[in-house]
């Protein structure tokens, strides 16, 4: 069962853009994770927002929960061809089952 | 510290063969768990193991078998392989529960 779902589906922007990724889940959560695959690679964790926080900062990515709205957004500040990957977000259906959506995939165009 | 190691990177099964993934990871994590990825399918878990000597069952379990009789070590088994059964699977390992995993860099596994 999906729980997460990234929008837009793929993304292509030039370096030193913003990028934006969305993600929208179905149900109650107690934390929301993003992780980065690079092509032929395993993924890499890269920040978890708990669900009383509404926005998370790690260096240049910037993540922002909406409850209410049941969505959350990554920021990928000034990019770079290096962020060229897939991203995915990640919430837990029961104790150890963590859920992941089918990603954004991400292109920085030098 | 090697993280979280895979073997074998590349396999190539006939239908009916057997086979066994070996993951294993260096960091003293209690938590481990056996994905598979298929293209527009996201990654979902098939087992996963919350510490030495135990297994539990995770979204997509039929056809294979874990074991985790060292800590350090998990192991998933396909008894009898499927074409279904071809995909990329990853390791994952936590230090306490389901977040912030460390993923091992995959296993592709065609079965033909």
């Amino acid at each position: 069962s999906q729980q997460g779902e990234e929008d837009p589906q793929a993304l292509s922007i030039q370096e030193g853009e913003n990028a934006t990724m969305n993600c929208s889940y179905k149900t109650s959560i107690n934390n929301l994770q993003w992780y980065r695959q690079n092509s032929g690679r395993g993924l890499v964790h890269l920040i978890l927002i708990r669900s009383n926080e509404r926005e998370k900062h790690s260096g240049r990515l910037r993540v922002t929960l909406d409850t209410s709205k049941k969505s959350s957004s990554l920021l990928i500040t000034a990019s770079r061809a290096a962020d060229t990957a897939s991203y995915f977000c990640a919430t837990l259906q029961g104790a150890q089952k963590l859920v992941f959506g089918q990603g954004t995939r991400l292109t920085i165009n030098p | 510290n090697a993280g979280v190691t895979q073997t074998p990177k590349f396999r190539v099964l006939k239908t009916g063969q057997s086979m066994t993934l070996l993951c294993a990871q260096d960091m003293n994590h209690e938590y481990m768990y056996w994905y598979r990825q298929d293209p527009g399918m996201g990654l979902r878990l098939i087992h996963y193991s919350v510490g030495e000597g135990t297994t539990a069952k995770g979204e997509v379990p039929d056809g294979y078998n874990v074991s985790r009789l060292k800590k350090q070590n998990f192991l998933l088994g396909l008894e009898s392989a499927a074409p279904s059964q071809t995909s990329v699977y990853f390791c994952a390992s936590s230090f306490l529960g389901p977040n912030e995993q460390y993923f091992g860099p995959g296993t592709r596994l065609t079965v033909t």
